[in-house]
């Protein structure tokens, strides 16, 4: 039982690249989420998803875009990198229970130059 | 839009003696979470609270919710260097809106 994994666990880009972050969780977990993590500050979600194919915008999801074919994976896209997005990402996943809490993936570090 | 402060945002703490950290939110939330990071590393979920008065301990932690002030407290009774770590409170729903996080050092 792996929990839920990332892909890569860290990449460079140039500004204007694209690139595809994917996530992928082994508990059978309805909802799936991708957060955004810069130096100083707590996580903010960027986008969301409650089952397979549905997706949801969060705090922060502009130059980003997300999809979720399968219910194990969520994949986060940058089309255009810019050095804005430069931080680190973490993807969580939970079931639909009340009493549930969110349990994370070990991050992405993403360094757009 | 809600927001979700912490206080201390830094806590320097001496072995042996006991701190709070505070969590205030700025609507109505049914659950409050607490997750410890350590540096490098990803979010372990500490307590999960759901109800007014909810209180939840492990170990040297104890959290508690007051939905009515919207208050959440994180104690830490007779620290330990272990516990040095960041320690952020989030609530929901949909997704988690966290706090800035406590930056907690334990030293001797």
């Amino acid at each position: 039982n792996a929990g839920v994994t990332q892909t890569p666990k860290f990449r460079v880009l140039k500004t204007g690249q694209s690139m595809t972050l994917l996530c992928a969780q082994d508990m059978n977990h309805e909802y799936m989420y991708w957060y955004r993590q810069d130096p100083g500050m707590g996580l903010r979600l960027i986008h969301y998803s409650v089952g397979e194919g549905t997706t949801a915008k969060g705090e922060v999801p502009d130059g980003y875009n997300v999809s979720r074919l399968k219910k194990q994976n969520f994949l986060l896209g940058l089309e255009s990198a810019a050095p804005s997005q430069t931080s680190v990402y973490f993807c969580a996943s939970s079931s639909t229970g009340y009493w549930e809490t969110q349990y994370f993936g070990p991050g992405t570090r993403l360094l757009v130059l | 839009e809600l927001k979700v402060e912490q206080n201390p945002l830094f806590l320097s703490m001496q072995e042996g003696k006991n701190y709070t950290i505070y969590c205030n939110y700025s609507t109505t939330s049914d659950r409050l979470y607490w997750y410890r990071q350590d540096p490098g590393k990803s979010l372990e979920s500490l307590f999960v609270l759901l109800s007014n008065g909810a209180v939840k301990q492990e170990g040297r932690l104890m959290a508690s919710l007051d939905t009515k002030a919207r208050l959440s407290t994180l104690h830490i009774t007779a620290a330990v260097h272990d516990l040095s770590a960041t320690y952020f409170c989030a609530v929901d729903p949909p997704g988690l809106s966290f706090g800035a996080g406590t930056t907690v050092t334990v030293r001797a």
